[in-house]
């Protein structure tokens, strides 16, 4: 079945940018997703990128998809202290159900 | 409301007893999903329904755990005969038709097992 690997944490300065990484093993995934998840709170997605496409931006997002080593990555700019949170990515199972495949979450610490 | 909600937030109960989540998803929704999320770990899949078809029920660790969904509301999910590494947060998604198939996450049930 598909796994998904992360980093498990990141330390970085407020302002800075942080960049999240995360590797999959099924090449037939048709989205990949990024979650996002303060304590005590539900996951928010953030964003997510088609499988045909290498990147995609969203304000302070953007998401580097590199198909050929199965890597995807979250960059944050201007990481601020609100952006503590753990960050999940997610791929869609090969399957036809639907149903995500998360990594183990990056715990993302910003430092004043 | 217009998120997914999920009752009861917080369940404590003692090894052996059963236990049944709520979870009422996003009107409209078709697609329902049940995750189990341990302690510093990722979110593993449970149980999906689609509409009217059969459940993917892959994702079920032992025949103790079943899931119900009347039509497209609310989704039961039932835990028989409790044991303590069954504690975790149960989380359910709901999704529409569109083209990301993007979850709605709701806020989750935290189960502990004593």
């Amino acid at each position: 079945g598909e796994d998904v690997e992360q980093s498990l944490f990141l330390s970085v300065r407020e302002g800075d940018s942080s960049v999240i990484n995360c590797t999959y093993t099924d090449s037939s995934s048709t989205y990949l997703y990024w979650y996002k998840q303060e304590p005590g709170a539900g996951l928010q997605l953030l964003t997510y990128i088609f499988s045909n496409m290498d990147m995609k931006q969203d304000q302070r997002l953007t998401v580097l998809l590199n198909k050929k080593d199965k890597h995807l990555s979250l960059r944050i700019a201007d990481t601020q202290t609100g952006d503590s949170a753990i960050y999940f990515c997610a791929g869609r199972g090969s399957s036809n159900t639907g149903k995500l495949i998360f990594g183990q979450g990056t715990t993302l610490q910003v430092k004043p | 409301g217009a998120g997914v909600s999920q009752s009861p937030s917080n369940k404590v109960t003692e090894k052996g007893k059963d236990v049944e989540l709520r979870c009422d998803p996003i009107s409209g929704h078709t697609a329902l999903y049940w995750y189990r999320q341990r302690l510093g770990q990722g979110l593993e899949f449970l149980i999906y329904f689609q509409g009217n078809s059969a459940p993917d029920k892959s994702g079920l660790p032992s025949d103790r755990f079943s899931a119900e969904r009347t039509g497209e509301s609310v989704s039961t999910l039932t835990i028989q005969r409790t044991q303590q590494e069954d504690s975790a947060v149960y989380l359910c998604a709901s999704s529409g038709t569109s083209g990301s198939q993007e979850q709605f996450f709701g806020p989750g049930t935290r189960l502990t097992v004593l």
